[in-house]
């Protein structure tokens, strides 16, 4: 495989406040970005993504920013909650291809 | 919103044994699908592209014979664990792209397979 994480990094927040999660990508050539939460024993859910020639994107409670030059994404959470502890992936897809390669993920742990 | 199943969420197998996995598009037709494994605390590695009515794309390190890949329709493609080994236990996931969507638009993930191989 072309990621493979090992050990999740974890994430520590307070309930109620903002978390941010960041992400380095691998290759210049990549035109699209996601960010999926994961929880476990589930299969990744769909977060919020965007395209190359953005470089901010604003969901429901959550943002993305996109720093190209220097190949960086994160993920910002306004007023975290019990339900949004989870690992969280960013994911690429490569121009050349149609394959869409996971970052090593981050474990967000929420605490009361 | 884009549904896929996967099937069976969990699976335990004797070694040497076959276990076919499959992943169904509900509610979309999926011209390409892909296989994800897992390990624990770890991301997803991609395993293979399967296309519909056309050979799959295997990853490097990914040995084909052990794992076949059938995309017989536009809406499921099926994973096949030949002669499993308690080394192949872990957590696949397969995923799959709306084929209207285009290229640029995101994976929709089944809930994974827990396969273990005793």
């Amino acid at each position: 495989g072309e990621s493979v994480g090992l050990h999740l990094p974890t994430l520590s927040v307070q309930e109620g406040d903002n978390s941010i999660i960041n992400c380095a990508y691998s290759n210049s050539a990549s035109d699209y970005f996601i960010w999926y939460k994961q929880e476990s024993g589930k299969g990744p859910q769909f977060i919020i993504d965007i395209r190359s020639n953005m470089d901010k994107r604003q969901g429901q409670r959550v943002t993305v920013l996109l720093n190209k030059t220097v190949k960086h994404l994160s993920l910002q959470i306004a007023a975290t909650q019990p339900g949004d502890s989870a690992v969280y992936f960013c994911a690429e897809i490569l121009n050349r291809d149609d394959k869409i390669i996971f970052g090593k993920g981050t474990r967000l742990h929420i605490l009361p | 919103g884009a549904v896929v199943s996967q099937h069976p969420s969990w699976v335990i197998c004797k070694s040497g044994t076959s276990v076919k996995i499959e992943c169904r598009s509900l509610d979309f037709q999926a011209t390409t699908m892909f296989w994800y494994r897992q390990f624990p605390k770890q991301s997803l590695m991609l395993m293979a592209t399967s296309n519909e009515g056309s050979k799959a794309t295997y990853e490097q390190g990914v040995e084909k014979d052990k794992f076949l890949i059938n995309h017989a329709s536009l809406t499921l493609s099926t994973l096949t664990v030949t002669s499993a080994h308690p080394e192949d236990s872990s957590f696949y996931i397969c995923s799959a792209r709306d084929g209207s969507r285009g290229r640029n638009s995101p994976l929709h993930f089944g809930n994974g397979t827990r396969l273990t191989v005793t």
